[in-house]
């Protein structure tokens, strides 16, 4: 049972590269979220997607988008990155409200 | 704005050493509150879901327990396994607004890192 499987699991970019962070859950939970963790700041929704076919916005999505490829597969894009995209990354999912989420291992990520 | 408080920010506890971290809560509405366990490099782990003041929720070393503003995690008689950041978060009713609908959001507090030494 794997779970929220992300990749990669470190990944190091230049100012102004792109990316694609990567997560697959196997539990057919309809509801997926993309954090970023960063000390002293606690855990900060960049996006989510409700259920397959919907994204919305979190608390800091400039700088990112995101597809819901499928039930299972949710990605986070970085377009240009920026140093202050440097952070670790975690993917989430859910059955829905009430549930408790199911967290990936997480990407670190250090844009130089 | 619907805000997460956990505190301490840290705490050292001797093995055997019983304590309670804190969790005070503001929102519109709970639907859910949660507790998580992180260890260094990893995701966090699902703990327990409250979901009415006066509910309590047991795992092992560790006792849940809500009121209509804050939760406390209890840890009894602590090993050094137990050392962890222990995060706290809160899912609301649906807000809808112009930033969007919060339906199924949590939202987390800092977290409260527990060290227990031999």
């Amino acid at each position: 049972n794997a779970g929220v499987t992300q990749t990669p699991k470190f990944q190091v970019l230049k100012t102004g590269q792109s990316m694609t962070l990567q997560c697959a859950q196997d539990m057919n939970h309809n509801s997926m979220y993309w954090y970023r963790q960063d000390p002293g700041m606690g855990l900060r929704l960049i996006y989510y997607s409700a259920s397959e076919g919907t994204t919305d916005k979190g608390e800091v999505p400039n700088g990112y988008n995101v597809s819901r490829l499928n039930k299972r597969e949710f990605s986070l894009r970085l377009e240009s990155a920026a140093p202050s995209q440097t952070s670790v990354y975690f993917c989430a999912s859910t059955h829905g409200t009430g549930y408790g989420y199911t967290f990936g291992s997480g990407t670190r990520l250090t844009v130089v | 704005e619907d805000q997460v408080t956990q505190s301490p920010e840290a705490l050292r506890l001797q093995e055997g050493e019983s304590s309670s971290l804190n969790c005070s809560y503001t929102v519109s509405g709970l639907r859910g509150l949660f507790w998580y366990r992180q260890d260094p490099g990893k995701g966090p782990e699902f703990l327990f879901t409250l979901y009415s003041a006066g509910e309590e929720k047991e795992k092992e070393r560790l006792k849940a327990t809500l009121t209509k503003k804050e939760s406390f995690l209890h840890i009894t008689a602590p090993k050094p396994e137990d050392s962890a950041t222990y995060l706290c978060a809160v899912q609301a009713a649906r807000v809808e607004s112009s930033r969007g609908s919060t339906l199924g959001r949590l939202y987390f507090g800092r977290g409260t890192q527990l060290t227990v030494w031999p």
